[in-house]
């Protein structure tokens, strides 16, 4: 089956600082979603981003779809961005998210 | 919009009880939603596909009769775990899929944390 990879695995930050979080996943795919789970365990859907680039206020995320990954940018980061970020690729006709293993983001004052 | 809920959001049980989770859209119709089962400090792993009016499709290593599912309107999907044994407990998490042209997004409900004593 596909496979998703992400990195860092965890990723230690000051607060304002910027980050780069990255999505590779091994076959073409349909659709991508990042999402961040926070503290409580809910999933915030972030971006629905199968190719491209968007943007959300401190938030953008780009997606090379032939070249199977995908970023997501954190710019000016705060506290409450602390939790696990994961990207989830879906492969087409199977509806299917095959979640990545994840970043854990812990931003400090 | 897109919004889902799940109930219970936490649920202690004994050892051999059936404990039933409720997933719900609020806003928005599913034929499609998902379970998915979360370890400590692990990614989501899904377990089932539920669609309105069918019997799940459950993945790979994942017990039909131990994990019932019921899809029984476009709003509500339950998932019931029958004879919870300790081995059980852990992080259930539903989603609804949002279908439109070209689009097929799933939004997530906040989880149910089952602990079975």
């Amino acid at each position: 089956g596909i496979q998703v990879e992400q990195s860092p695995p965890d990723l230690i930050l000051q607060e304002g600082a910027n980050s780069t979080l990255r999505c590779n996943f091994s076959d073409s795919v349909n659709n991508l979603q990042w999402f961040h789970q926070n503290p409580w365990g809910q999933l915030i859907n972030l971006f629905y981003i199968p190719s491209g680039t968007k943007q959300n206020g401190r938030l953008s995320a780009t997606t090379v779809a032939t070249e199977r990954y995908s970023l997501l940018y954190i710019s000016s980061s705060q506290t409450t961005d602390s939790g696990v970020y994961f990207c989830a690729v879906e492969r087409g006709g199977y509806n299917k998210l095959i979640f990545g293993a994840g970043t854990r983001l812990a931003v400090h004052p | 919009g897109a919004v889902v809920s799940q109930h219970p959001s936490r649920v202690i049980c004994k050892s051999g009880t059936s404990v039933k989770i409720e997933c719900r859209s609020l806003d928005f119709q599913a034929t499609t939603m998902f379970w998915y089962r979360q370890f400590p400090k692990k990614s989501l792993m899904l377990m089932a596909t539920s669609n309105e009016g069918s019997k799940a499709t459950y993945e790979q290593g994942v017990e039909k009769d131990k994990f019932l599912i019921n899809h029984a309107s476009l709003t509500l999907s339950t998932l019931t775990v029958t004879s919870a044994h300790p081995e059980d407990s852990s992080f259930y998490i539903c989603s609804a899929a949002l279908a439109g042209a070209r689009i097929y997004e799933q939004f997530f409900g906040p989880g149910t944390r089952l602990t079975v004593l």
